[in-house]
This record gives structure tokens, sequence and C-alpha cells, in this order.
């Protein structure tokens, strides 16, 4: 039979607000973790990434904050705007060369 | 500098058919990475090679998948005797030698399974 998968956790927000996406994470000695954007029929595209030595990093328009004793990390994205309409995945490094990708949040950005 | 570059874009076999897929690195990237991502999911990681090397296969399955890396021309991703539960998205990433941590994705391949 055909195979679904599950629906993407899905946050729309007002062109001009603040979004905020979170993920949990299941490996403590990860040290290494990268936001990725996926836009429709493309590859994942990085846009930020933190080391577990830190717990805070601002890039340009993005914050990615990383919460080490509950595992959680979180990407905030300022004065969102139409193109930054996409999927959005957390992906974390654990010392190999595996990443290990969250599930997903859809991002609508509405005008 | 180009990106990871990957083709066909779309492949549509039928069951029992091969795919081969192909993937270049980003110039001076000599580390590639194939994941698969189903619809509404995450990637998944497959197999990780270096040049003529396979250096991470735990996310490959054990029968009909390989993977090669050769020293010279593209990394390939094999399918034999494809079902149609291979239908899927393929990625492939590359990253430099000094930063296997740091990878990046080409544009994928999305194979279709008839």
């Amino acid at each position: 039979g055909e195979s679904v998968g599950l629906h993407l956790p899905t946050l729309s927000v007002q062109e001009g607000d603040n979004s905020i996406i979170n993920c949990a994470y299941s490996n403590s000695a990860s040290d290494y973790f990268i936001w990725y954007k996926q836009e429709s029929g493309k590859g994942p595209q990085f846009i930020i990434d933190i080391r577990s030595n830190m717990d805070k990093r601002q890039g340009q328009r993005v914050t990615v904050l990383l919460n080490k004793t509950v595992k959680h990390l979180s990407l905030q994205i300022a004065a969102t705007q139409p193109g930054d309409s996409a999927v959005y995945f957390c992906a974390e490094n654990n010392a190999g060369n595996m990443l290990t990708f969250g599930g997903g949040t859809r991002l609508m950005v509405k005008p | 500098n180009a990106g990871v570059m990957q083709n066909p874009r779309h492949l549509v076999r039928r069951r029992g058919q091969e795919a081969r897929l192909r993937c270049s690195p980003m110039k001076g990237h000599s580390h590639v990475y194939w994941y698969r991502q189903l619809p509404e999911e995450g990637l998944k990681f497959m197999v990780y090679l270096q040049k003529e090397n396979i250096i991470d296969e735990s996310g490959m399955p054990k029968e009909r998948f390989s993977a090669e890396f050769p020293k010279e021309g593209p990394s390939i991703l094999r399918i034999q005797q494809v079902v149609r539960g291979d239908s899927a998205a393929y990625f492939c990433a590359s990253s430099p030698p000094v930063r296997t941590d740091m990878q990046y994705f080409g544009p994928g391949t999305r194979l279709t399974v008839t």
C-alpha cells in the first residue's frame, strides 16, 4: 500500500513578525547543531550552526538558542519575510559524520 | 564555485528495474554523504564515502542498495530491483576534509517507482 508521511507541524506568521521554530534533539552527546531551510523541490540549505559549548549564536536576522539541559534547540527569525516560507529542519552531529535530522516545521508567512 | 550537483533530478523506474543516482561534490570536497527523504519527513542518513572508500554505511539497507565514490567521476548510489517503497527524494551532501560536520546539500533526485 501507499506509505503516508506524518504531517509536518506548521507555524503561520504575519509578514514582519518574528518567528520561533523549536526542535528537541535526542542525543546528549551531540556537540554540533545545524538549522537547515528546505524550499519545495530543493535540497536543504544551511542557515546557521552552533556548537555545544555555546548557548546562543546570531546571524543575519536569525538566532539559534541551545538549551543542553533539556536538549532543546530553537531558531528565531526576525522580521519574517515571504521568502522565509519553507520547511525548517534541525540536525545534530555527535562527533561522527552522520547528521540526524529532526522532523521539520513548515513556516508559512502571510503577506 | 558550483554547488553539489545531482542528476538526474527526476527518475521514473518500473518495479524490478535499476536506478542509478549521481552526485558530484563541490570543488575541493572529498567527502560525500547520501540521505533519503520520504514526503513530509526529515532526511535519513544512508552512507558516507571518501574517494574509493566507504566510511560508514550504517544507514544503507542490507540488500539492493550500494554506493561508490571512484577516484575519478561522481559518486553513484545504485538501487537494484527497485520496489514502490524506494520512491523518495535522495540527497547527496559534500563536505571539505577539515570540516566533515559542515555538509552542503545538492538539489536531490526524486525517484518514482511505478
